[in-house]
């Protein structure tokens, strides 16, 4: 069953440091997200990308954040300038139908800690 | 404000018994989905209910709408060890908005 992977599964990272985190999305979907969640609180929606560009971005998603989907396989979550407070388990999903239909299929996470 | 606020946070029951949880959200939706979380794992989804349905069901799970009460319910029906989770709720919160708000989640246990 096709899934979404996501890379690395743990990353440990001194503050400012930059980050990449990496998703291979489904490859027939065609919407993507970044979301994430501090430990034992809920899910925030970061990101959303369509038609290789940002389609809405939450509060949460400034400056220091970008993503890019580089060669139609990968779509990447950067962080520009990591600070104590982005550590978080980040989640990558994507989506087959338009905005409002549908399931997300999410991969397993990227855990980032940030020290 | 939350879109999505489940009720109650934690729920502990004995296997075989049902579990309900509840979901309120205050705007319009489209539909109205929950998803389940393994411990530090990624979310799946479970179940789509549509605004102009009611009731849906999937094997143990129920899953009713009240769109009059922006409300949802999801009943999981002879509960077993392994649903042990967090469940969430999500919605779309306006017409045209890209993403799902995910509630807080409640973190159901099953005792053995």
């Amino acid at each position: 069953e096709p899934e979404v992977t996501q890379t690395p599964s743990h990353q440990v990272t001194q503050m400012g440091q930059e980050v990449i985190l990496r998703c291979v999305p489904i490859s027939n979907h065609l919407y993507f997200y970044w979301y994430r969640q501090i430990l034992g609180q809920k899910v925030e929606f970061l990101v959303s990308f369509y038609n290789n560009e940002i389609s809405e971005k939450s509060e949460i998603f400034d400056d220091q954040f970008s993503v890019e989907r580089p060669d139609g396989s990968n779509f990447t979550l950067k962080i520009r300038s990591t600070k104590l407070e982005d550590s978080a388990m980040y989640f990558c999903a994507s989506k087959r139908d338009s905005a409002n239909t549908g399931e997300l299929f999410f991969g397993e996470g990227s855990r980032l800690t940030v020290l | 404000s939350q879109q999505g606020e489940e009720d109650p946070q934690a729920l502990s029951i004995q296997e075989g018994e049902n579990a309900t949880m509840n979901c309120s959200y205050k705007t319009s939706i489209n539909n109205l989905q929950w998803y389940r979380q393994n411990s530090g794992r990624g979310l799946v989804h479970l179940i789509l209910i549509r605004s102009n349905e009611r009731e849906k069901h999937s094997g143990r799970l129920r899953v009713t709408l009240d769109t009059s009460k922006k409300s949802s319910s999801l009943l999981i029906t002879a509960s077993r060890a392994a649903d042990t989770a967090s469940y969430f709720c999500a919605t779309v919160p306006f017409q045209g908005a890209q993403k799902l708000v995910f509630g807080q989640g409640t973190r159901l246990t099953i005792n053995p």
